[in-house]
């Protein structure tokens, strides 16, 4: 089972931040948190991932809580490409596998 | 850099025949992973290898499916005697390296696997 729970759907207009909350209460202290989308159709893209601090990259900012219970993805300019299905997931162990919830659809509104 | 290649991108099979689909990694990862995406679901681990070697299998059906990562060459993943319920996505994804490293991993377009 997934160790993330997600909103199902969310809405943003475009041009605006897009907020993506993803709570991991069970998170053990070396697992990673990795968010990835599906844009529909298309295999999942990578998208971020941390521990436990902030990180940013050129698509995204992820934000950890500092009990590490739970991330928001930050999408600082959505715009209509931006529309898929968000996942969230905590990812360790010895084998790396990914283990998908349901995301969050994200559908940014013109 | 070409990223994950999935082939073929759409593959149609009759009840009873064998599908086999390749994936070859990003150039120079030697981590390949299988998931499959039922329609309307989300994705679904399959199977993790390592050059040569099945390191995780425990997402595989007992039956009818395999798959390899030879020395040289695609991974493939292997389905004999495809029944309607194998109609499904397939995607391929490829890391650089595993545990306990945390390198993301970099997903194919998939492969949907149709039976008639």
């Amino acid at each position: 089972d997934a160790k993330t729970t997600q909103p199902p759907s969310m809405d943003c207009a475009e041009g605006r931040a897009a907020n993506l909350p993803c709570n991991h209460s069970t998170i053990s202290g070396n697992e990673y948190v990795y968010w990835y989308r599906q844009i529909h159709s298309q295999g999942p893209q990578y998208i971020i991932h941390g521990l436990k601090n902030n990180e940013t990259n050129e698509m995204a900012s992820l934000i950890i809580t500092e009990d590490r219970k739970s991330s928001t993805l930050i999408l600082p300019h959505a715009t209509l490409r931006d529309t898929a299905v968000y996942y969230c997931i905590v990812q360790g162990g010895a084998t790396n596998k990914l283990i998908f919830g349901t995301g969050t659809l994200l559908a940014v509104q013109p | 850099n070409a990223g994950v290649m999935q082939n073929p991108r759409h593959l149609v099979r009759r009840r009873g025949q064998e599908a086999r689909l390749r994936c070859s990694p990003v150039k120079g990862h030697s981590h390949v992973y299988w998931y499959r995406q039922l329609p309307e679901e989300g994705l679904k681990f399959m199977v993790y290898l390592q050059k040569e070697n099945i390191i995780d299998e425990s997402g595989m059906p007992k039956e009818r499916f395999s798959a390899e990562f030879p020395k040289e060459g695609p991974s493939i993943l292997r389905i004999q005697q495809v029944v309607r319920g194998d109609s499904a996505a397939y995607f391929c994804a490829s890391s650089p390296t595993g545990y306990p490293s945390n390198q993301p991993q970099h997903f194919g377009d998939g492969t949907r696997l149709s039976i008639l």
